[in-house]
């Protein structure tokens, strides 16, 4: 694989189950991200992590947790879903060097929870 | 708050040249991103501005005024594929390795 994946591309989901949605890059980058993206509210911050072994919450983490446990790795738990959780949840990725580093994104999960 | 504002939608003609603006809050700026988002597809990567002036890349170009919290995004020869949401982010001291986002322009280019 070159640059980063997630999976699933697509789900639909009961309302109460457990979801993991999975995120891998190898591009040996430090920071990763979990977005997710609504109509009319553009990209929002669920949780990141900076590097590996740590994380952080972001705008929304609200009914979502993270794990970090290696660099190439970043899955988003679900932990009893609810429909306002429907979204496109984006993986993204940043060197994490000194200084502002460009994102690159995977290419999104579209979940809906009923 | 870092409010990132950027105009919602606009139109322009096949060929055209069109500038796409987003104002920022300035205390504590870092830097500045673009990125091209196409229906159904991730954010891709445009420009980055860090310094004031025009950086120009083929038919696209970003300007950044630091002082006026203000940056803009052109662009020229406008073909029907450049119908997409363009995203202006920015990063702020202290937390350079988080983005604020506005919510996007979404650009149709017509015939």
């Amino acid at each position: 694989i070159a640059g980063i994946t997630q999976a699933p591309t697509s789900q639909i989901l009961a309302a109460g189950r457990r979801m993991t949605l999975r995120c891998t890059q190898d591009m040996r980058h430090n920071a990763m991200y979990w977005y997710r993206q609504d109509l009319g509210l553009g990209l929002r911050l669920i949780h990141y992590s900076n590097t590996a072994g740590t994380t952080g919450k972001g705008e929304v983490p609200d009914g979502y947790s993270v794990s970090r446990a290696n660099t190439d790795d970043f899955p988003l738990t679900l932990a009893s879903a609810v429909p306002s959780q429907t979204s496109v949840y984006f993986c993204a990725s940043s060197p994490g060097l000194a200084g502002v580093n460009e994102q690159f994104f995977g290419p999104g999960t579209r979940l809906t929870v009923l | 708050g870092q409010n990132i504002d950027q105009p919602t939608e606009m139109t322009a003609t096949e060929g055209a040249i069109v500038q796409i603006n987003c104002t920022y809050q300035t205390s504590g700026f870092n830097g500045l991103f673009w990125y091209q988002q196409h229906a159904g597809e991730a954010p891709t990567f445009l420009s980055y501005n860090v310094l004031d002036g025009l950086e120009e890349k083929g038919r696209f170009s970003s300007f950044l005024s630091r002082s006026k919290g203000y940056s803009y995004l052109l662009l020229k020869e406008l073909q029907m594929k450049d119908s997409a949401s363009y995203l202006c982010a920015v990063s702020y001291a202290g937390n350079n390795r988080k983005l604020i986002w506005g919510l996007g322009t979404s650009l149709a280019v017509n015939p």
